[in-house]
């Protein structure tokens, strides 16, 4: 049992926008960034979001967001190479160590 | 350009012991935090472990604790992960990564190596 809950699959067509979700608690997302991460074929994953910042080399299609204890990752202008699996991190206080979601998987039709 | 090349898995029996290593490039390896992240076979990612920049502060997954460590030598680069008492649930890609910053208490992590495979099988 994932301390974030993902969305377990979410699809979208070419060039639409789609958004996906990470929701946690006070102890996680309601205190502290959030980062997503893009794993291809269960390949390395790729981080696309640290926090409101976008790494070096990636697309500016992507961004992210948080309200309350959930955070938002936001793909506009869905691209076929942005079929996934995506995953959300932050830190847990109540833990004391990161902690990831469950990952979503994202097809794009 | 980053690079982390992680080393040293491989099968191991239940209960025996197992170092990690993953040697880096690319970047000034004593301004960053360090991390092990692992997947399981089919399973999402979990993080394991974090260190600071000068390793005097480590954390550590409920799942390892008392039973993994973590070390690095910034004097070649070097990150470890020393895993004793393994059991059939520590099997997976274990992945080294590093923190955007110099303190093991980020939320995220930046860049990623490729993976080395553990498991733990009799």
């Amino acid at each position: 049992q994932s301390a974030l809950t993902q969305e377990a699959s979410v699809s979208g067509t070419v060039g639409q926008k789609v958004t996906l979700s990470c929701a946690g608690s006070r102890n996680n997302i309601g205190s502290y960034d959030v980062g997503w991460y893009q794993q291809i074929s269960h390949g390395r994953p790729k981080t696309v979001m640290l926090g409101n910042s976008l790494p070096s080399g990636i697309p500016d299609r992507f961004s992210a967001s948080k309200s309350g204890t959930t955070a938002y990752l936001t793909i506009s202008g869905l691209q076929p190479e942005d079929e996934a699996d995506y995953y959300c991190s932050t830190w847990d206080f109540r833990v004391s160590g990161v902690v990831f979601g469950g990952g979503t998987k994202l097809t794009v039709l | 350009e980053v690079q982390l090349v992680e080393s040293g898995g491989g099968v191991v029996r239940p209960g025996g012991s197992r170092r990690l290593s993953c040697a880096t490039s690319g970047f000034n390896f004593d301004d960053h935090a360090m991390s092990w992240v692992r997947q399981g076979p089919g399973k999402g990612l979990e993080w394991v472990s974090g260190i600071n920049w000068n390793g005097d502060s480590t954390g550590y997954a409920d799942a390892v604790k008392g039973r993994f460590t973590v070390s690095r030598d910034n004097a070649k680069n070097l990150l470890y992960l020393q895993m004793n008492s393994l059991r059939a649930e520590d099997s997976a890609l274990y992945y080294c990564a590093t923190y955007p910053g110099s303190s093991a208490g980020a939320e995220y992590v930046q860049d990623w190596g490729r993976g080395t495979l553990v498991i733990v099988s009799s």
